[in-house]
């Protein structure tokens, strides 16, 4: 069975301090995807990144990064110099052959000025 | 249009009237999918359509969920009979139906649904 664990319900952070969120996933498929979302408290889903199982590349996209490492089924989430435009909930999730969206159950980030 | 859109944004209704949320996907999208959002929660899958057909039912919690695709467009999700625990977000995705299933899902911005 597909699962997605995020077990950082709440992060505060002060402004300008980096930060990571944690995601760990299971899944029995050898193909699959990984994506992280951020929703706003304004409430849409607005789509960060797309990691394919095969491509264990870190990516950098400018203050923020992701670390794909199957070994340990984990795929984090680093954001450089926080802002408070940060402030929102992320949820990391997974796509395998079932094609339905497995979502872990967010954190929410909040960084103060 | 541009984006996945739904109707209404919000909606409030009385405890056991029925309701129909609608999703327009993105032109040329195959793949349909609802999602439900309670409040503090992740996501929950109900339900997907590849063109009008819903190979996967699994999500939907109850009988009283039932969601329909036509045209390979619009899908209208419906709830009868409605519990104060329908009360959430409910999101609809769309994407191109390529690759298994293992495409980019675009949401619309939701449904909000508050049964009273």
């Amino acid at each position: 069975a597909q699962k997605v664990t995020q077990a950082q319900t709440e992060i505060s952070v002060v402004e300008k301090e980096d930060v990571t969120l944690d995601c760990v996933y299971e899944t029995r498929d050898t193909t699959y995807y990984l994506f992280w979302y951020k929703q706003p408290p304004s409430g849409e889903l607005v789509f960060l990144i797309r990691r394919n199982s095969f491509d264990e590349q870190n990516e950098i996209s400018g203050r923020y990064s992701w670390n794909f490492q199957k070994s340990t089924s984990s795929f984090n989430f680093t954001i450089t110099a926080s802002q408070v435009v940060d402030s929102a909930v992320y949820f990391c999730a997974l796509v395998d052959s079932s094609y339905k969206l497995i979502f872990g159950s967010g954190t929410r980030l909040l960084v103060r000025p | 249009g541009a984006g996945v859109s739904q109707s209404p944004s919000n909606k409030v209704t009385e405890k056991g009237k029925d309701v129909e949320l609608r999703c327009d996907p993105i032109s040329g999208h195959t793949a349909l999918y609802w999602y439900r959002q309670r409040l503090g929660q992740g996501l929950e899958f109900l339900i997907y359509f590849q063109g009008n057909s819903a190979p996967d039912k699994s999500g939907l919690p109850s009988d009283r969920f039932s969601a329909e695709r036509t045209g390979e467009s619009v899908s209208t999700l419906t709830i009868q009979r409605t519990q104060q625990e329908d009360s959430a977000v409910y999101l609809c995705a769309s994407s191109l139906g390529l690759a298994g299933g293992l495409d980019e899902q675009f949401f619309g911005p939701g449904t909000r649904l508050t049964v009273l």
